[in-house]
């Protein structure tokens, strides 16, 4: 069964600081997605990676794949308060022509201004 | 605008009884899931369907159904039998062939949620 942890659940962080929020997977995958939810609210896709070695970037996130250690990451570069919120990796496994999107804990990102 | 409409927002049941919850897409997705989300933690699949007509358990879907009648509605019954109703529910689509040359790969796209409450 696939296990998809993140690390760490909870990140308190100040303003202008850097941080890196960790996916580690159990089983090889198709793909891995990067999510944001607010609170109360549904996802919202950040990134997608495919391949070894893809990285993705948008303003302050920066997420990357290196699927021989089964990692992903998503770092944050400068925080600001707008990035307050839970973020969710999920990864792909097809099995049989059967696609199952199984997601990490989730990591509650709060910026302290 | 296309998207993913989940009904209603909040809905409340008396423990018991069975309830159904919406989900309607307008995207021309063939994939639609069903996820649950409780309290601090990440998402849980109950049910998912790639095709009209046939859907798969997920992790969780005990105490629950599903039916694919239409492409474009996947609705979910939570039956007297699942011991913890009480979450939010997240619906989402996706395209079976997410791999669009033009525009990349193309994540799930969630509804708004439902948030269930038995008592």
């Amino acid at each position: 069964e696939l296990k998809v942890e993140q690390n760490p659940l909870f990140l308190s962080m100040q303003e202008g600081k850097n941080y890196t929020i960790y996916c580690n997977y159990s089983t090889t995958s198709d793909r891995l997605y990067w999510y944001r939810q607010d609170p109360g609210k549904s996802l919202e896709s950040l990134f997608v990676l495919l391949s070894n070695g893809a990285v993705k970037q948008e303003g302050r996130l920066m997420a990357s794949l290196d699927t021989k250690a089964r990692l992903s990451t998503l770092h944050i570069t400068a925080a600001v308060h707008d990035l307050s919120a839970t973020y969710f990796c999920a990864v792909l496994v097809s099995n049989f022509g059967n696609e199952k999107l199984t997601f990490g804990t989730g990591t509650r990102l709060t910026i302290i201004p | 605008d296309g998207g993913i409409t989940q009904s209603p927002k909040y809905l409340f049941r008396k423990e018991g009884q069975n309830v159904t919850l919406s989900c309607e897409q307008n995207l021309n997705h063939d994939a639609m899931y069903w996820y649950r989300q409780d309290p601090g933690q990440g998402l849980r699949l109950i049910y998912y369907s790639q095709i009209v007509n046939d859907f798969q358990k997920g992790d969780i879907a005990e105490g629950y159904s599903v039916s694919r009648e239409k492409k474009e509605s996947f609705p979910l019954t939570v039956t007297s039998a699942q011991k913890n109703p009480t979450a939010f529910y997240l619906c989402a689509s996706s395209p079976v062939d997410r791999l669009d040359i033009d525009t990349g790969p193309s994540p799930l796209h969630f509804g708004n949620g439902t948030r269930l409450t038995v008592t």
